[in-house]
């Protein structure tokens, strides 16, 4: 067990909705990224939060959205969504200081969104 | 553009066979490569990591990984896999500024008893 849990675990939309996604972070942990895998990939990288700022970004559109709030929680928003999004999220949550950067992500079971 | 390649998508080995998982990336600045495990029915979870210094580095369960930086490769390599091993390996670069993470595609390795 990581620590770090994720819900819905699945999640059924149809194209054009909105979808939230939350992410609960390892106690200790104050920075959280967030990755999409579909079938047969690897994870492809969306963001990653630190102190409640969106510290880096992969190649993803801006209706790709996040939060993270004061207690580590973190939320993605898709909108407007597409087929294409049909997928499985990761949520990973990590330690980020200035001179102890494991950078070890500890990852969640993940959210299964599909798009119809 | 940043990227990882993992070139054996689907290995198959009988217990006490060798491996070696090929991973190259492309990135343009300092790197801190990974390598993250699946095993069926779990979550990912690290297996070993290099930073800097000795670029043969040791993880969990036997496994090693040697960085080429001449290569831009970063392999892993166990010398005798049992059937426990089987499970999704996947090479992992980030960035510097420990902000960015690129994935490879993957390779399932599946280990015969």
């Amino acid at each position: 067990e990581t620590g770090v849990t994720q819900s819905p675990t699945h999640l059924i939309k149809t194209r054009g909705q909105q979808v939230t996604l939350r992410c609960s972070s390892q106690s200790g942990h104050n920075t959280v990224s967030w990755y999409q895998q579909a079938l047969g990939q690897g994870p492809q990288f969306i963001f990653q939060y630190y102190r409640e700022e969106e510290n880096g970004r992969g190649n993803f559109p801006p209706r790709f959205s996040g939060l993270q709030f004061p207690n580590y929680s973190s939320e993605l928003n898709v909108n407007a969504l597409e087929l294409d999004d049909s997928a499985l999220y990761l949520c990973a949550s990590s330690v980020r200081e200035p001179f102890a950067n494991t950078g070890e992500l500890f990852f969640g079971e993940g959210s299964r969104l599909t798009v119809l | 553009a940043q990227s990882v390649s993992q070139h054996n998508h689907h290995v198959i080995l009988s217990e006490a066979a060798s491996l070696e998982l090929g991973c190259n990336y492309s990135y343009g600045g300092t790197v801190n490569l990974f390598w993250y495990v699946q095993y069926p029915g779990q979550h990912l979870q690290l297996l070993l990591k290099y930073f800097s210094g000795d670029p043969l580095v040791k993880g969990i369960k036997g496994f090693e990984a040697e960085f080429i930086k001449s290569k831009f490769s970063f392999n892993l390599r166990k010398p005798s896999v049992q059937w426990s091993d089987t499970a999704e390996y996947f090479c992992a670069v980030m960035g510097e500024n420990f902000n960015k993470f690129y994935f490879g595609s993957g390779t399932k390795l599946n280990v015969k008893p």
